[in-house]
């Protein structure tokens, strides 16, 4: 079965600072991979996905993040933090050619100025 | 283009009541997937829709049960309400389905008393 882990609930970074939020997965077969940002009271937005490609992925807002298939690894990154960033933060997999998303426990990013 | 939307966005219900939630995919989405958040369960998928077809089903109880029409717009009804169907249901819509990103919608909250 899929899963995908996310090993920190919160992540605390000074304002300009660079940031990491930390994913790792389990699939069988090629993962589809996926970042999404929740800001209070709001719905899911997408910020990235790795398909296929190059392992360095850029999305919005200036995040990126680096797929590592040997450590099954799908870390989120942004070279500088702003503290409209602070959300919550969700890697997820889908399963195959579906939209059925698994996602992870979610962690809390949290940038202070 | 608007996006996706849920009505209601905020709902009371009693024990054993039913309910039934709304939602409206981006103009041209085919896809329609619904996923439950609660603090304790965190993101788990319900169910996924595609030209009114269900293409996936989540693990939960028969009370459960959702559709699409042929405009894309899909409900999803609870019966027998229980104190633990508390939480947030997010609707999210995509072209196609697989391995593109979902636009979520901003929710419905779900009471139960």
């Amino acid at each position: 079965a899929q899963s995908v882990a996310q090993p920190e609930d919160q992540v605390n970074v000074a304002e300009g600072n660079p940031l990491t939020v930390k994913c790792t997965y389990s699939v069988s077969g090629n993962p589809y991979l996926f970042w999404y940002v929740q800001y209070p009271n709001r719905g899911l937005q997408f910020l990235l996905k790795y398909i296929t490609g190059d392992n360095l992925v850029k999305g919005s807002y200036g995040f990126e993040a680096e797929f590592n298939k040997s450590q099954t690894s799908f870390h989120l990154k942004k070279p500088s933090a702003l503290v409209s960033d602070s959300a919550l933060y969700f890697c997820a997999v889908s399963e195959g050619d579906t939209d059925k998303l698994i996602f992870g426990t979610g962690t809390r990013l949290q940038v202070f100025p | 283009k608007a996006g996706v939307t849920q009505t209601p966005r905020y709902l009371i219900k009693t024990r054993g009541q039913q309910v039934t939630l709304s939602c409206s995919p981006i103009s041209g989405h085919r896809s329609v997937s619904w996923y439950q958040q609660t603090p304790g369960q965190g993101l788990q998928f319900l169910f996924e829709y595609f030209s009114e077809t269900q293409r996936n089903k989540g693990n939960f109880p028969g009370r459960f049960s959702g559709r699409q029409f042929s405009n894309s717009r899909s409900e999803m009804n609870v019966s027998t309400l229980e104190l633990g169907d508390s939480a947030l249901y997010l609707c999210a819509s995509s072209p196609l389905a697989g391995r593109i990103e979902q636009y979520f919608g901003p929710g419905t909250r779900l009471t139960v008393t």
